[in-house]
């Protein structure tokens, strides 16, 4: 049971540059999740879907894409990288009905370093 | 708009005693409450949850919370602290949407 997986597990990458997080989940979720953690915020949420071909803003969307295509997938594109996108992404899928979809399950997440 | 706030950044505590980890939320409706557990370097564990009825819940890892709906408190507790136990723990409240709102976290720091 793989679960949720997220890659690469880290990144480093340059200024302007366009840097794609994958997760990829074996669930068959229909709800799956982004989000940066940051010392002192917590974890944000970037983005969210709530089936193929469906999703939605977070609380912070600025300089982030997403897409999903397949169930199982969800990557997180940052088009034009910045320094104050240096976070730990985590990715987070989960079920539904009503009442267990808040219950979350995480990736092991992806550190990015925009330097 | 819901909130959570987790009032300590850090607590340390020593093997063998115990944990309390404060956590309160602001929303509206009845919510549903969440604590994780990230270990250093780790993706975050879900340690318990509450939905409805018995406002105790037992958790994994010998974790409890009680849901207070008049101090709109989820503390969370732990008996007796394992230095295993050393981690980061959030608080999480379920808002609409499916969307979970987390609390900044409390690190927790176990001494020998």
């Amino acid at each position: 049971d793989a679960g949720i997986t997220q890659s690469p597990r880290y990144k480093i990458t340059e200024t302007g540059r366009q840097v794609t997080l994958m997760c990829h989940q074996t669930w068959s979720h229909s709800y799956m999740f982004w989000y940066r953690q940051d010392l002192g915020h917590g974890l944000r949420l970037i983005y969210y879907s709530a089936a193929a071909d469906i999703t939605d803003k977070g609380e912070v969307p600025d300089g982030y894409v997403v897409s999903r295509s397949k169930t199982e997938n969800f990557p997180l594109t940052l088009e034009s990288a910045t320094r104050s996108q240096t976070s730990v992404y985590f990715c987070a899928s989960s079920i539904v009905p009503e009442g267990r979809a808040y219950e979350q399950y995480f990736g092991p997440g992806t550190r990015l370093t925009v330097t | 708009a819901q909130s959570v706030t987790q009032p300590d950044i850090h607590i340390t505590v020593s093997e063998g005693a115990s944990l309390e980890l404060r956590c309160n939320y602001s929303y509206g409706a009845t919510p549903y409450l969440f604590w994780y557990v990230q270990s250093p370097g780790q993706g975050l564990q879900l340690l318990l949850k509450y939905f409805s009825g018995d406002t105790l819940v037992q958790g994994i890892k010998g974790f409890e919370a009680e849901f207070k709906r008049s101090q709109s408190s989820f503390n969370l507790r732990k008996p007796s602290v394992h230095w295993s136990d050393a981690a980061e723990y959030f608080c999480a409240v379920g808002a609409g949407d499916y969307k979970l709102s987390f609390g900044a976290g409390t690190t927790v720091t176990v001494r020998a």
